[in-house]
């Protein structure tokens, strides 16, 4: 809602450009892990998903980069568009365990 | 969305009164889960379900309870409500293992306890 996000990082981005969000995750044995793209008022929805067995993959405009040896995820937008404004976050989950554990998430501001 | 409804979508209500609220899908999803959000938190786990009548507490489960009496309803209740508990809540769904893995989320539910 409204109230997300008054304390979260924040990357301004041209319309057009390319936008990297990153995302340090805290257990080196998670095995799954999702992004999630929030909008004001709304819930999470999901983005793209990467297992630990892959470094990459590949959705429509957005790229998922994972880095085990630093415990690192990055999403990366091409073209980014007004529509892609919004709260990202990372979660990663272990061994399809109950919980997802969620980052702090990153604001994505669009510049016109 | 995913066959999610959460209900109500806004409530305000009075320390020490009881609240409940409910997440309904239509997926038949095995799991289901009650987060709340909060400014400087993110997304904490407050119960989560892996079947009927099963429930586990997550990491912020003081204050609350649930109950799942049905695939398709998971109740969130906050006996006495209390100002910190003032926070957007989002009930998600999510498969058994084999099948889609990310977890959905409903619309949230904002609630104010003055």
């Amino acid at each position: 809602g409204e109230s997300v996000g008054l304390h979260l990082p924040t990357l301004s981005v041209q319309e057009g450009d390319n936008s990297i969000i990153n995302c340090a995750y805290s257990n080196s044995a998670s095995d799954y892990f999702i992004w999630y793209k929030q909008e004001s008022g709304k819930g999470p929805q999901f983005i793209i998903d990467i297992r630990s067995n892959m470094d990459k993959r590949q959705g429509q405009r957005v790229t998922v980069l994972l880095n085990k040896t630093v415990k690192h995820l990055s999403l990366q937008i091409a073209a980014t568009q007004p529509g892609d404004s919004a709260v990202y976050f990372c979660a990663e989950n272990l061994n399809y365990g109950q919980n997802f554990v969620f980052g702090p998430g990153t604001r994505l501001s669009v510049l016109p | 969305d995913a066959g999610i409804t959460q209900s109500p979508r806004h409530k305000v209500t009075e320390t020490g009164t009881p609240v409940t609220l409910r997440c309904h899908q239509t997926e038949n999803h095995r799991y289901m889960y009650w987060y709340r959000q909060d400014p400087g938190h993110g997304l904490r786990l407050i119960h989560y379900s892996y079947g009927v009548k099963d429930t586990d507490k997550g990491e912020v489960s003081d204050g609350y309870s649930v109950s799942r009496s049905k695939t398709e309803d998971f109740l969130l209740t906050l006996e006495s409500a209390t100002s910190s508990q003032t926070s957007v809540y989002f009930c998600a769904i999510r498969g058994s293992q084999g099948e889609r893995t990310e977890a959905f989320f409903g619309q949230g539910t904002r609630l104010t306890v003055v």
